[in-house]
């Protein structure tokens, strides 16, 4: 069974609409992360909360919101959405984010904005 | 700040070839450097981590040695398999992944 839990897989959206990434993760990790993928930027780092607190946040843009309601959700809010915000999306979780720790990864949600 | 680089985006080899993909780093610490692998479909999963107290780390037959020399961590396998098929990352800390190597193994 998958530890860490994104839903949904696939997301199809319209140029200027606000979608919500959810991630679950179910290993009693206290650190959680949300990356990005695409053609243009293979892995790319966006956030990462330590006891559902913000602790890095290295997207330019407000658009992208991570929402913490509960120790083990990370969802992540984008509003306003642009066809360049197309890409894969993947949470991942740590024990704990000491920076060096292994990192969990879901599967991803694949956004595309039309 | 720190960094990491890989310079090959795609290794394409046949099957019972050697596998070698090249990652440097920059950092002024000693850090822990790691190796992910993403096979199509999937997120990325931890091939190995290498630590300043072991510098090898050796998993399902990949291995890779911390150089602080040259401040490198390459990637190594004797003979790879049609499965092996993935893209390979290095990591710097988790804000810090490569651009990834895509290796294709063909029959």
């Amino acid at each position: 069974d998958p530890k860490i839990i994104q839903k949904p897989k696939y997301l199809v959206a319209v140029t200027g609409s606000e979608k919500i990434l959810i991630c679950e993760q179910y290993l009693g990790h206290n650190a959680m992360y949300w990356y990005r993928q695409s053609a243009k930027k293979p892995l790319e780092f966006m956030f990462s909360y330590s006891y559902q607190k913000l602790m890095d946040n290295q997207t330019a843009s407000s658009r992208f919101q991570p929402q913490s309601s509960k120790k083990n959700h990370l969802d992540l809010q984008i509003t306003a959405l642009k066809p360049d915000d197309s890409a894969t999306y993947f949470c991942a979780s740590s024990q704990e984010r000491t920076g060096n720790e292994r990192l969990f990864f879901g599967h991803g949600t694949k956004l595309s904005v039309l | 700040g720190d960094s990491v680089t890989q310079k090959q985006g795609q290794v394409t080899l046949s099957e019972d070839d050697f596998l070698f993909i090249n990652c440097t780093y920059s950092t002024t610490t000693y850090p822990t450097l790691l190796w992910y692998v993403q096979y199509p479909g999937q997120g990325p999963q931890l091939l190995l981590k290498v630590t300043t107290a072991n510098n090898k780390g050796i998993s399902r037959g990949f291995e890779a040695t911390y150089d602080k020399g040259t401040t490198s961590f390459h990637l190594q396998k004797a003979s790879v398999q049609e499965s092996d098929s993935a893209v390979y990352f290095c990591a710097l800390v988790y804000q810090r992944f490569g651009t990834g190597t895509k290796l294709q193994v063909v029959p």
